[in-house]
């Protein structure tokens, strides 16, 4: 069966520390992947999307890997913020069909001061 | 500027009773529209998508359904609610296949 999976125990790192986050999954051929940020009580909020041909992406502080033959992406928050506090969730756009995203259940990160 | 809206914010509800949430999509024109849906510690479970006036794609059989009577208006509905339709319902709409989604604040539905 199809299944994304992400560390449902929340991570708990200092601040200014670096927070990885993991996203693997299984019988999925996806076009490419993206990453969310989710507050309590609200929308996901869209961070970064990387393809199946690229190996890596970065925004300011946020650095994505993508290994499709791994089936694994990495999300890292460099220089970590309490801010930087909430769940994140990976998604995977499939490359058949209609380019529906199907989501991971989030890990949550907490940054402590 | 590309907005969404969504309401309301929380809803209350019996079993038994009708079910109406509201999403419009303001800036940006022909664009698909979802409908997640949230339990608690879960995953997003897309319930439904449309590519365009009328056309609605289901993704799980349930007792809810979906409508869009406008291009950018997307309606969740269901007739009767069951316990089990208690969640966190998300809209969302996406234009190209190369950007993320844009989801709306949304719906914090429990029956009762």
């Amino acid at each position: 069966s199809q299944k994304i999976e992400q560390n449902s125990e929340a991570l708990n790192i200092q601040e200014g520390k670096t927070a990885t986050l993991t996203c693997n999954y299984t019988n999925y051929s996806p076009a490419y992947l993206q990453w969310y940020r989710q507050d309590p009580g609200r929308g996901p909020v869209f961070l970064l999307l990387i393809r199946e041909n690229e190996k890596e992406k970065r925004k300011e502080r946020l650095k994505v890997t993508f290994d499709t033959t791994l089936k694994q992406s990495l999300f890292h928050i460099t220089a970590s913020q309490p801010a930087d506090s909430a769940t994140y969730l990976c998604a995977l756009r499939m490359n058949t069909g209609f380019q529906k995203l199907v989501f991971g259940t989030g890990t949550r990160l907490l940054v402590s001061p | 500027s590309q907005t969404i809206h969504q309401w309301p914010a929380t809803l209350v509800q019996p079993v038994g009773s009708p079910l109406s949430l509201e999403c419009t999509v303001e800036g940006t024109s022909n664009p698909n529209l979802y409908w997640y849906r949230q339990a608690a510690g879960r995953g997003l479970q897309l319930l439904f998508y449309s590519v365009g006036i009328g056309q609605i794609s289901s993704e799980v059989p349930q007792n809810l359904s979906a409508s869009r009577p406008q291009d950018r208006q997307f309606i969740l509905s269901s007739k009767k609610l069951l316990l089990s339709d208690s969640g966190f319902y998300l809209c969302a709409w996406s234009v190209e296949a190369n950007y993320g989604y844009t989801f709306g604040s949304g719906t914090r539905l429990t029956v009762v």
